[in-house]
């Protein structure tokens, strides 16, 4: 049971270069997320997903694109990689619905170094 | 909107106190889940327990408990006869399950244990 899968786990990129950061889930979640987390601070969200075909903004979109063609994989585009995108990136999955199986689960991160 | 305080950067806690660290969130969701995670230095986030805003009763998990006080929107996470494997970040978490349908976080609390 693979869980929430991310890759790469490091990418180093050039200013300007863009990359997808690819998530994939096993567990038939209808929502996904992608946060990213600066050192030593909390999780910002940048895209979710409800389902497959439905993204959404969230607090922090600027710089990044998100598609969700199906139920398993949510891939986050950065396009014109900025210094200010350096960041680790969670990808995560959670039941829709409510109650106590709406808790997330989560990839294991991907660091992210613009330079 | 929703919103998720966390207003202690840092702790620090004898081994085998307890401890309680704050979290105070604002929704105007009548129905919502908290979370909270905890993110050791290896940089995973595991789970710890959960409250939905219509449980009666306050969540307890092993040496985890949530003082959930309603009224004044707080879901305080104590941790009973702390250890030094606790030391790690702390995350607070909501979903507002009428609306958003997005987990949105705290900026955490850094707890160290001394022995």
């Amino acid at each position: 049971n693979a869980g929430v899968t991310q890759t790469p786990k490091f990418r180093i990129l050039k200013i300007g270069q863009s990359m997808t950061l690819q998530c994939a889930q096993d567990m038939n979640h209808n929502y996904m997320y992608w946060y990213r987390q600066d050192p030593g601070m909390g999780l910002k969200l940048i895209y979710y997903s409800v389902g497959a075909g439905i993204t959404d903004k969230g607090e922090v979109p600027n710089g990044y694109n998100v598609s969700r063609s199906t139920t398993e994989d949510f891939p986050l585009r950065l396009e014109l990689a900025a210094p200010s995108q350096t960041s680790v990136y969670f990808c995560a999955s959670s039941y829709s619905g409510r109650g106590r199986n709406t808790e997330a689960f989560f990839g294991q991160g991907t660091r992210l170094t613009v330079v | 909107a929703q919103k998720i305080t966390q207003t202690q950067p840092g702790m620090f806690v004898q081994e085998k106190e307890a401890v309680t660290l704050d979290c105070t969130y604002d929704t105007s969701d009548p129905s919502y889940g908290l979370f909270w995670y905890k993110q050791p230095s290896s940089g995973e986030m595991i789970f710890l327990i959960y409250q939905g805003s219509y449980d009666q009763q306050n969540a307890t998990e092993g040496r985890y408990s949530l003082n959930f006080q309603k009224a004044r929107k707080s879901a305080n996470l104590v941790i009973s006869a702390s250890q030094l494997g606790d030391s790690a970040m702390y995350f607070c978490a909501m979903m507002c399950y009428s609306s958003a349908s997005k987990i949105i976080f705290g900026s955490g609390t850094r707890l160290s244990i001394r022995p």
